[in-house]
């Protein structure tokens, strides 16, 4: 079984550009997010979707921060424009229904953002 | 809202030996997940071990098994005969078991050495 794509997996930009990460989630999965793990911290939650609907985005930067996951499978994050501070490894995760796979989150294997 | 705290910043231990993570969380819900997750330098986060809170009886994988106290809000991981590949970031985290998929929280995390 495929695990949670994302990509690009690495990217540097300069402050005050875009930049939009790429989320895949296991097939079935109806449960979506987006982490953002600074260096030398735990991952924080940006976003939760279920199906294509927002579930929690209270701590989404959203002057700057957004996010979609249209027809409920794909998702992307994007940042305009991008601040010194946003430098982190977004982590996309999915799930099933809590009641399946024992609650297990799954983990991509992140998107390094440099911003100088 | 739920936290997690890791006292432990930086832990080492000789290999074959048997090294204790600390965790404790803080929640006023009494039916909840804990896990705890390995993060490689690639960044992706790996199950370890998972604890239901209705279960009083300690989760173990393997050479990895948790000391579960609810009473006192803690949630150790013992890491047992160490090995080189043990060396990570370690992250304790939280779930609650409320309706609907809810999202882990994490901890700062415990970088972890292994010395051979």
């Amino acid at each position: 079984e495929a695990g949670v794509a994302q990509s690009p997996r690495y990217k540097i930009i300069e402050k005050r550009q875009s930049v939009a990460f790429w989320c895949n989630p296991i097939s079935g999965h109806a449960t979506l997010y987006w982490y953002q793990q600074i260096l030398g911290q735990g991952p924080k939650l940006l976003i939760q979707f279920q199906n294509n609907g927002v579930v929690d985005d209270s701590q989404l930067p959203k002057d700057r921060f957004s996010a979609e996951r249209l027809k409920g499978v794909d998702s992307t994050l994007k940042i305009q424009p991008a601040k010194l501070e946003d430098s982190a490894v977004y982590l996309c995760a999915s799930s099933l229904r809590r009641s399946e796979e024992r609650n297990t989150i799954y983990f991509g294997e992140g998107s390094w953002l440099t911003v100088v | 809202a739920q936290t997690v705290t890791q006292s432990q910043p930086e832990m080492s231990v000789q290999e074959a030996e048997t090294v204790t993570l600390s965790c404790t969380y803080d929640t006023s819900e009494s039916d909840y997940y804990l896990f705890w997750y390995k993060q490689p330098p690639s960044r992706q986060m790996i199950l370890v071990i998972r604890q239901e809170a209705y279960k009083q009886q300690n989760a173990t994988e393997n050479r990895f098994s948790v000391n579960f106290q609810k009473a006192a809000k803690s949630f150790s991981l013992k890491i047992s005969d160490s090995q080189l590949g043990d060396a990570a970031m370690y992250f304790c985290a939280y779930r609650s078991a409320k309706s609907g998929n809810t999202p882990l929280v994490f901890g700062k995390g415990t970088r972890l050495s292994v010395i051979a």
